[in-house]
C-alpha cells in the first residue's frame, strides 16, 4: 500500500560525516528506483536511480544501494554538507510510465 | 532550457469556489503527472496524462477533480467546489516518455482553502 508518515524519522549528522538514509518498498515487481531531495517550499529534486538489474550506483558523492531480497533501498551521501539538509525521499516506480510512489520521507540535518 | 512550470506558486480560494492549477512540462516532454503532498507526508500519485490523454487517474479523487493536456498550452488539474482538506501542495512532473526514466518536477502549488 502507500506510505504515510505523520512524523518524518530525523537523521542529524555532523558536517563532513558519512550520511546513510534508509527506505523499504513494498512491491516486489517495482524494476525502477529513485531518491529525490526536497527543500522547504520546493519541488523534488532528482538525486540518484537505479534499476533493478543492479545493487549499487555511485553518483557525485552519492550511493544507492539496492536489495531486492529484503526490498531495502539506501542513499549514501559522503562528507555531508549543511547544503545537504533536506527531506529525502525514496520512490518506486510500478506500472506504466513514470507514475511513482513514494516513500514516507527522512529529514536530515547536517549540524556545522 | 526552462524546467516544469507550475503556477500560480500560492493560491488561496475560500470554500466552494475552484481551484486552476496550471503545469508547463520542459520542452520536448509529453507526458505529464501530478502528485499531492499533505505536511510532512511523501507524495501521492494521482493522475498520469499525454497530450489529449488520460493515461492513469487511478489516485484523483472521484469527484470535484479533473485533470486535461490539451494539445496546445498547458495541463491544468481543476478542484471544484473547494473544501478545507484539499488544502496540499501539488506537484506537477514531466518526462519525454513513458519509458522508465527520470521525472523532471516543478516548484509546486501551494492550495490553502480557508
Amino acid at each position: 500500500g502507500e506510505s504515510v508518515g505523520l512524523h518524518l524519522p530525523t537523521l542529524s549528522v555532523q558536517e563532513g560525516d558519512n550520511s546513510i538514509i534508509n527506505c523499504a518498498y513494498s512491491n516486489s515487481a517495482s524494476d525502477y528506483f529513485i531518491w529525490y531531495k526536497q527543500e522547504s517550499g520546493k519541488g523534488p529534486q532528482f538525486i540518484i536511480d537505479i534499476r533493478s538489474n543492479m545493487d549499487k550506483r555511485q553518483g557525485q558523492r552519492v550511493t544507492v544501494l539496492l536489495n531486492k531480497t529484503v526490498k531495502h533501498l539506501s542513499l549514501q551521501i559522503a562528507a555531508t554538507q549543511p547544503g545537504d539538509s533536506a527531506v529525502y525521499f525514496c520512490a518506486e516506480n510500478r506500472g506504466y510510465g513514470n507514475k511513482l510512489v513514494f516513500g514516507a520521507g527522512t529529514i536530515l540535518r547536517v549540524k556545522s | 532550457n526552462a524546467g516544469v512550470m507550475q503556477n500560480p506558486r500560492h493560491l488561496v480560494r475560500r470554500r466552494g469556489q475552484e481551484a486552476r492549477l496550471r503545469c508547463s512540462p520542459m520542452k520536448g516532454h509529453s507526458h505529464v503527472y501530478w502528485y499531492r503532498q499533505l505536511p510532512e507526508e511523501g507524495l501521492k500519485f494521482m493522475v498520469y496524462l499525454q497530450k489529449e490523454n488520460i493515461i492513469d487517474e487511478s489516485g484523483m479523487p472521484k469527484e470535484r477533480f479533473s485533470a486535461e493536456f490539451p494539445k496546445e498550452g498547458p495541463s491544468i488539474l481543476r478542484i471544484q467546489q473547494v473544501v478545507r482538506g484539499d488544502s496540499a501542495a501539488y506537484f506537477c512532473a514531466s518526462s519525454p516518455e513513458s519509458s522508465r526514466t527520470e521525472a523532471f518536477f516543478g516548484q509546486g502549488t501551494r492550495l490553502t482553502v480557508v
